[in-house]
């Protein structure tokens, strides 16, 4: 099965800072039909996952320009430019390109 | 618009079945996918399957020996049953369809 390994596990930002979230594969994401099936998204306190990012950088409508994903092949990164206080929680990479599907570990994102 | 929502018994039993249904409506089952994803408490997400659009399935490896996801497209349901379950599968389970995800719902395992 593929792993991601997502680092940091926690971050703290201030309002307006630029951080960004690691996603690596144990395995290329690059399908045979030339997509690349991995998404970002975003655990709220006490509600559901929503999707930022899907084929690695598009960013899902509704979402924020703040919010941008980037990588191939095994790398991946989202980058969010200028926290804001609702960007508090819980960051995924998801991969659908390898079945079965897994999620990364997650990455905890606190605002100073 | 596209909704999900789960249901099923809020406490289960160990070494008993889970049975759980998830309700679409604003889509069809016979041209989307529908996946279950569980988190145990302050834990993170865990991906159990998919019911693709033909009727195809896929599951978590360490699930799949006790793990079955079906549906009734006349009904616009899935359907997700897990046998012998431990205190371990006390979570909020979730269906997904990728972009839109229902409430959850939790899910006790106990005596």
């Amino acid at each position: 099965d593929v792993v991601l390994t997502q680092t940091p596990p926690t971050l703290s930002a201030t309002i307006g800072q630029s951080v960004s979230i690691s996603c690596r594969s144990s395995q290329s994401l690059l399908h045979s039909n030339g997509n690349t099936y991995l998404n970002w998204l975003l655990q709220r306190p006490g509600q559901p996952p929503q999707l930022l990012i899907y084929l690695v950088s598009r960013l899902e409508s509704g979402v924020p320009n703040r919010f941008s994903g980037s990588g191939s092949g095994t790398d991946f990164t989202l980058k969010i430019s200028g926290v804001e206080a609702e960007d508090l929680g819980v960051y995924y990479c998801v991969q659908s390109t390898h079945a079965p599907f897994t999620f990364g570990s997650g990455t905890k994102l606190e605002i100073k | 618009q596209v909704q999900l929502k789960e249901s099923g018994p809020g406490l289960v039993q160990p070494s008993e079945t889970l049975s759980l249904t998830c309700t679409v409506s604003g889509f069809s089952l016979t041209s989307n996918s529908v996946h279950w994803v569980r988190q145990p408490p302050g834990k993170g997400l865990e991906w159990m399957g998919i019911i693709r659009s033909g009727g195809s399935t896929d599951y978590n490896s360490a699930l799949k020996s006790r793990l079955s996801i079906s549906r009734d497209t006349s009904k616009s349901q899935v359907f997700l049953k897990m046998n012998s379950l431990q205190t371990e599968d006390t979570a909020i389970y979730y269906c997904t369809r990728s972009r839109y995800w229902g409430q959850g719902t939790l899910v006790t395992v106990s005596s």
